[in-house]
This record gives C-alpha cells, structure tokens and sequence, in this order.
C-alpha cells in the first residue's frame, strides 16, 4: 500500500529545543492525522486536522494541513524527555482510505 | 476513557502454524481496521470493515489472512500457515464510521514472532 513521505527519518535534540517534522503526499487528502507511538504500543492520536490550511494545537504541539492539501507539518516546542517515541503521520484520502508515514523517531537527551 | 482491546499482547509461533488474534473495538464504532506494521515502518491496512461487511481487503493476503467480524462488534484475524515474514505488530483500530479522523483509535497490538 502507499506510505506518506515523513522526514526527518530521526532526530536527535536537547531538552528544550523545539521540533519540526512534516508529510508529504502525491496525492491530496481531506484529513491528516499525527500520532505518536511508544514502544510495544499502539500509536495514540495527538492532533487531528480537517480543512486545508487549518492549523490546530494540543499543549505544546502544533500541527498545520498544507494549503495544495498534500502535505502537513507537526511542532513540538520546548520538548522534554517523555517527547521521545515515533511519530507518524497519516493522510485519508476522498475515498476514506488511510495513508500512513514512514515515522519520525524523536530521542530527547536531559 | 474507552478503548479498543486487543489479545494476546505477544504471540510467538513455528511456522506453517496458525495463529489468531482477537479485537474489541470501542461500544457503538461501526467501523474496524486491521492493520499490520513492521518494525520501523509505518501501519499498513490489511483489512476494513463496516459492521459485518469486508469493505476493503485488497491489501490482505487471501492465501494464507482471513478475517471476520460476524455480529458486526468484536472481529478476529488468523493466519494459516504462518510464515517467518509474518513477524510484525498486527494492530487493530476502530471509528465510529468510515470518515475516521477524531474517532479513529487503535489498541495496543499483537506482536507476532514466527519461528
């Protein structure tokens, strides 16, 4: 099935700094998704995004749906040590078929 | 806060043995996802329904995957005869209808070990 183009691959970054990832897509989406996922578990949704443009946060999380509605980036500012995990995007396209990305991998060093 | 339960958490099997797994979706979702995800990619949907109905299960391995969701709530996956590039996470979520977004939760998967 078709995956998401999700850069960077992983990051590494101190306590504090702020994040930056984002998706890309061939294809347009009416919905775009950001989950984080721990290890062992299954991702848990952190922010959801349904109109071109929209930019929506959750605490220090800020995620916005790009305006050719092929693409979205995810924010996390002054990031902590729980930050650490796998984010990953996801794209529903007009015929509600979800699309994921390949994942971010986020190491926070204290 | 509801959940989707997925059993068992960790299944180890030889190959050419069958092996199932099991999903309760949250009260009242009509729509159920199976997804597979190996390690260090992202989920790919394996399987969606909409109540008792295969909605889409062009991605499934028919030869070997089946899936089923008879009364249209809880729904198993089975594979027969496992094999050793099985081994993954199988993740199950559900939605209250096919649109997702918002009510599109998973559970905390299976991993699958063939040996």
């Amino acid at each position: 099935g078709q995956q998401l183009n999700q850069s960077p691959q992983s990051m590494f970054i101190q306590e504090g700094e702020d994040v930056s990832m984002n998706c890309t897509s061939s294809s347009i989406f009416n919905t775009w998704l950001w989950y984080k996922q721990d290890p062992g578990e299954g991702p848990v949704l952190l922010i959801a995004l349904y109109k071109a443009g929209e930019l929506t946060s959750n605490g220090r999380l800020t995620a916005q749906f790009g305006i050719t509605r092929k693409d979205s980036f995810l924010n996390i500012s002054a990031s902590i040590p729980s930050d650490v995990g796998i984010y990953f995007c996801a794209g529903q396209d007009p015929g509600n078929q979800f699309y994921f990305g390949t994942g971010t991998s986020l190491t926070v060093i204290p | 806060e509801a959940e989707v339960a997925q059993s068992p958490r960790y299944k180890i099997t030889e190959k050419s043995q069958a092996v199932a797994f099991w999903c309760d979706p949250i009260s009242g979702h009509a729509t159920l996802y199976w997804y597979r995800q190996i390690l260090g990619q992202g989920p790919e949907l394996l399987v969606q329904f909409q109540d008792e109905s295969v909605v889409d299960d062009s991605q499934l391995p028919k030869d070997r995957f089946s899936a089923e969701r008879l009364k249209g709530v809880d729904s198993t996956l089975k594979i027969q005869p496992a094999e050793l590039g099985d081994s993954a996470m199988y993740l199950c979520a559900s939605s209250l209808r096919a649109t997702g977004g918002k009510g599109y939760t998973f559970g905390s998967g299976t991993r699958l070990t063939v040996v």
